[in-house]
């Protein structure tokens, strides 16, 4: 079981906007504004799309955005492209013990 | 540019032990953490823990303590993670990652290719 809970799957058609959440506790991504965001796809190393709950890296598209609310952050992205098709992890910071805690990761369906 | 090149793939026996390599290049190498994220197949991505190589502190996850060990050889540029006490719920890609900034633990701005390590009797 992930430390960080996802949605399995979504799916969107082209054009349209998603939004994947990314449920955590008080303990981490209530406690810091160090949530990121991996995109994968198969066989692939994932990439960085989001860090520090909504800053996107240079290189990514600004179809990208992530936000935060309480426990709960999110990844949204708008007019979904065909290579938008991918996983999507979520990350946070978390503390001690282990400092690091990625979600369960949500498959992405273009229709 | 920056670049993390890892170790071909490989192929273990339970109880045995397994070294993974990390070589970077395009940045100077100890001003930098390296992270190792492992992913078994057709599962979610996990992080193992993280490496200073500036000075070899280390933080590993709580699950793999005693098992895991990160080093750095600043003299190759390279980093290494071995696990020790291989079981078959080990078989995954192992990944290296370098953050964005300096010493912090994230965001995993670069990442290797990934290695293959498969535990099998």
């Amino acid at each position: 079981q992930s430390a960080l809970t996802q949605p399995a799957s979504v799916s969107g058609s082209p054009g349209q906007s998603i939004t994947i959440s990314c449920t955590g506790t008080s303990s981490d991504v209530g406690s810091y504004n160090l949530v990121s965001w991996y995109q994968q796809h198969p066989g692939k190393a994932p990439k960085l799309m989001i860090y520090e709950v909504s800053k996107r890296p240079s290189g990514v598209s600004n179809r990208f955005s992530g936000s935060k609310s309480g426990n709960t952050a999110s990844l949204t992205i708008s007019g979904l492209q065909a290579e938008d098709e991918a996983d999507y992890y979520c990350c946070s910071y978390a503390g001690s013990s282990t400092p690091v805690v990625f979600g369960g990761g949500t498959k992405l369906t273009v229709l | 540019q920056v670049q993390l090149v890892q170790s071909g793939a490989e192929v273990k026996k339970p109880g045995a032990s397994v070294k993974v390599s990390c070589k970077a290049s395009g940045y100077t190498f100890t001003s930098y953490g390296i992270s190792w994220v492992r992913q078994a197949p057709g599962q979610g991505l996990e992080w193992m823990g993280w490496i200073s190589a500036y000075n070899g502190n280390t933080n590993y996850a709580q699950k793999l303590q005693g098992r895991v060990t990160m080093t750095t050889d600043t003299s190759t540029s390279t980093a290494y993670m071995e696990l020790r006490s291989l079981r078959s719920d080990d078989t995954a890609v192992y990944y290296c990652a370098r953050v964005a900034q300096g010493l912090e633990l994230l965001p995993l701005r670069y990442w290797g290719q990934g290695t293959l390590v498969t535990v099998s009797s």
